[in-house]
């Protein structure tokens, strides 16, 4: 167990449909990044926030969208969701010299 | 822009056979990260690497950093079926910016019994 929580842990839902992913990071971590992994990919790098503010950026496509909140935790938010958004979102918050405790992650399924 | 390519994308071997996945950067890193993750599960911290050069062992595998801090490998020795996977590495530019660990594409570890 990392220590980061992700829910759902599945989600289906229709095209067209909005979605919200949640995260709360391991106990003092101040970052958390989100990834999206399509079937048997690699992880790609959508958004990053460090304490309350975005720090970078990735391929995030303009339907996606996220925050990082007072107490951490942060919401990915995909909207106009299409067949090829379907994949694992994870989030990860980092520790020590940046290295990445990651959730278990989202499945999600677009129908 | 800044990339970390890893190498091979998948590798098949029999059970006991050595497995090596390489690691290379278009620029310095400040330090070298691999990740280990398991059908199913998400990807779990191994190991960093911060010194040129650099060697560390944990256990069957073997995680070397280049002198240039370009490139890393890890090699695993007698594979096991528990070591079945995807290893990735992750780079920490030299140059600090907004982005900073950039992950490899991975390599998916097939061990046959």
């Amino acid at each position: 167990d990392s220590g980061v929580t992700q829910t759902p842990k599945h989600l289906i839902t229709a095209t067209g449909q909005r979605v919200t992913l949640r995260c709360s990071p391991r106990s003092g971590d101040l970052s958390v990044y989100w990834y999206q992994q399509s079937l048997d990919q690699g992880l790609q790098f959508l958004i990053q926030y460090y304490n309350g503010e975005e720090r970078a950026k990735g391929n995030i496509l303009e339907r996606f969208s996220a925050q990082q909140f007072p107490d951490l935790h942060s919401e990915l938010n995909l909207s106009s969701l299409e067949l090829g958004d379907s994949a694992l979102y994870f989030c990860a918050s980092t520790g020590a010299a940046d290295t990445q405790y990651f959730g278990p992650g989202t499945r999600l399924t677009v129908l | 822009g800044q990339q970390v390519m890893q190498i091979p994308q998948y590798q098949h071997v029999q059970e006991g056979e050595d497995f090596t996945t390489y690691c290379n950067s278009s620029t310095t890193l400040s330090n070298i990260q691999w990740y280990k993750q398991r059908p199913g599960g998400h990807p779990v911290f191994l190991i960093q690497l911060v010194k040129s050069g650099e060697v560390k062992k944990q256990k069957r595998l073997t995680f070397q950093f280049g002198e240039a801090k370009k490139n890393s490998s890890l090699h695993i020795t007698a594979t096991q079926t528990t070591d079945v996977g995807t290893y990735f590495c992750a780079g920490l530019p030299g140059d600090t910016g907004g982005f900073k660990t950039i992950f490899g594409a991975g390599t998916r570890l097939f061990v046959k019994a």
